[in-house]
């Protein structure tokens, strides 16, 4: 079976740092995805990683951890746009699974 | 450079009737997936189309099927519509598998059985 695990929700204030956290167990593992998901739109690219360690891009940075089936974005000097779904996605052959998604709450 | 297109951006359809989603790939782009996402959960995987064919398929009954044409458009049908179809119905365009890894999202239709 597939699995991949992220918490429901993570509120934060303005200007301050977040860590969203995924694990996964899947059958296969070609990549994995960070996506953002304004409600009711399409899921915009952020990361992708596939080899052991941090990405940084900008404001954003994902970390990987293949032994540990682990990864997490980190967010930097939030921004009130920020607020957003964030959805972590394992590639597999022919396919992305996503968690449920992680709703962030950005407060003033 | 246009993105992925979907067609219509929003429905509302009764139980038990058909409906046909429409999706345009990102240009340069020759494979398609449909992704069902109901509200407050991530996307799931229906199938993929590549080379006019079904490739991969999720965990969903018959009656969803689809088909693509040669110019890589896909539609997505759902046939005996349930409540539980109601959802965001995303389309994603990508290269064939091996030629890159990134998937463009269209932003979706949202279908409401009633």
């Amino acid at each position: 079976g597939q699995n991949i695990d992220q918490p429901t929700e993570m509120t934060a204030t303005e200007g301050a740092i977040v860590q969203i956290n995924c694990t996964y167990q899947t059958s296969g593992f070609n990549g994995l995805f960070w996506y953002q998901q304004h409600a009711g739109e399409a899921p915009t690219f952020l990361s992708y990683n596939v080899l052991d360690g941090l990405e940084e891009k900008g404001r954003f940075s994902s970390f990987l951890s293949r032994s540990k089936g682990y990864s997490y974005l980190l967010l930097k000097e939030l921004q009130m746009k920020d607020s957003a779904s964030y959805l972590c996605a394992v590639r597999l052959t022919g396919k992305l699974i996503f968690g449920q998604g992680t709703t962030l709450q950005v407060k003033p | 450079d246009a993105g992925v297109t979907q067609s219509p951006t929003h429905l509302i359809k009764t139980r038990g009737q058909q409906v046909t989603l429409r999706c345009s790939p990102k240009s340069g782009h020759d494979t398609v997936s449909w992704y069902q996402q109901a509200l407050g959960q991530g996307p799931q995987f229906i199938f993929q189309y590549y080379e006019e064919e079904e490739r991969q398929r999720g965990n969903f009954p018959d009656r969803f099927s689809g088909h693509q044409f040669p110019n890589y458009s896909s539609e997505l049908n759902v046939n005996a519509l349930l409540l539980g179809d109601s959802a965001l119905y995303l389309c994603a365009s990508s290269l064939a598998e091996g030629m890159g890894y990134g998937y463009t999202f269209g932003s979706g239709t949202r279908l409401t059985v009633v």
